[in-house]
């Protein structure tokens, strides 16, 4: 089953409302995630490190204002865009890294998809 | 920067057909390889990995060898199922921020009985 559930898995907003996605970790602490955004056709990028605890890490020309991240708690990140519009439509997806023993292994939520009109 | 460049799909095959499906990547030092699969209404799954040149990973009958003289690192299956249509994406990690990973843009495998 799931080990890091995202949520929702598709959302269709007006231009200018926020949209706030969740990412958990269902049965382990992760005190590091992942925000990914996948434009159609094109590859997934890494948006940002969210960190539990302090401020998450943002990629170069990614807008922190635009895209809040918070680490709220060891097993939940959430991503909020802010004002949305049309050009934010776009996949979501996050990660979570979970160690098993020497190794670590990603895994990752089912992404969402913003649809914004 | 770093790159990854796979095949434009979909890829459209016949139950038992040889599946091939290409991933080049740019990177400086040794980076770490990886395929992972998207089931539809699932999230991404390690499908297989590989850390090193001329390693091969593989998985559920799925291969892929790690060929730094043609920095290439190409999955293949010899006999596919309906079961493994899905998105494929080619991804590498050249940090030690396993998270920091650099996907290609995914290809898309469907299979047809």
């Amino acid at each position: 089953g799931a080990v890091v559930s995202q949520h929702p898995s598709r959302v269709i907003c007006k231009s200018g409302t926020s949209v706030k996605i969740e990412c958990r970790s269902l049965d382990f602490q992760a005190t590091t995630m992942f925000w990914y955004r996948q434009f159609p056709k094109k590859s997934l990028m890494l948006m940002a490190t969210s960190n539990e605890g302090s401020k998450a890490t943002y990629e170069q020309g990614v807008e922190k204002d635009k895209f809040l991240i918070n680490h709220a708690s060891l097993t939940l990140s959430t991503l909020t865009v802010t004002s949305a519009h049309p050009e934010d439509s776009s996949f979501y997806i996050c990660s979570a890294p979970r160690s098993t023993g020497l190794n670590e292994k990603l895994f990752f939520g089912s992404g969402t998809q913003l649809s914004v009109l | 920067g770093d790159s990854v460049t796979q095949m434009e799909g979909p890829v459209t095959l016949s139950e038992e057909a040889f599946l091939t499906i290409n991933c080049t990547y740019t990177a400086t030092g040794y980076p770490s390889l990886f395929w992972y699969v998207q089931y539809p209404g699932e999230g991404l799954q390690l499908l297989l990995k590989a850390t090193k040149a001329d390693d091969k990973g593989s998985n559920k009958g799925f291969e892929a060898t790690y060929r730094k003289e043609t920095t290439s690192f190409h999955l293949e299956k010899g006999s596919v199922q309906v079961s493994d249509s899905a998105v494929y994406f080619c991804a590498l990690s050249s940090s030690s921020n396993t998270g920091k990973l650099i996907f290609g843009q995914g290809t898309t495998l469907q299979v047809k009985p």
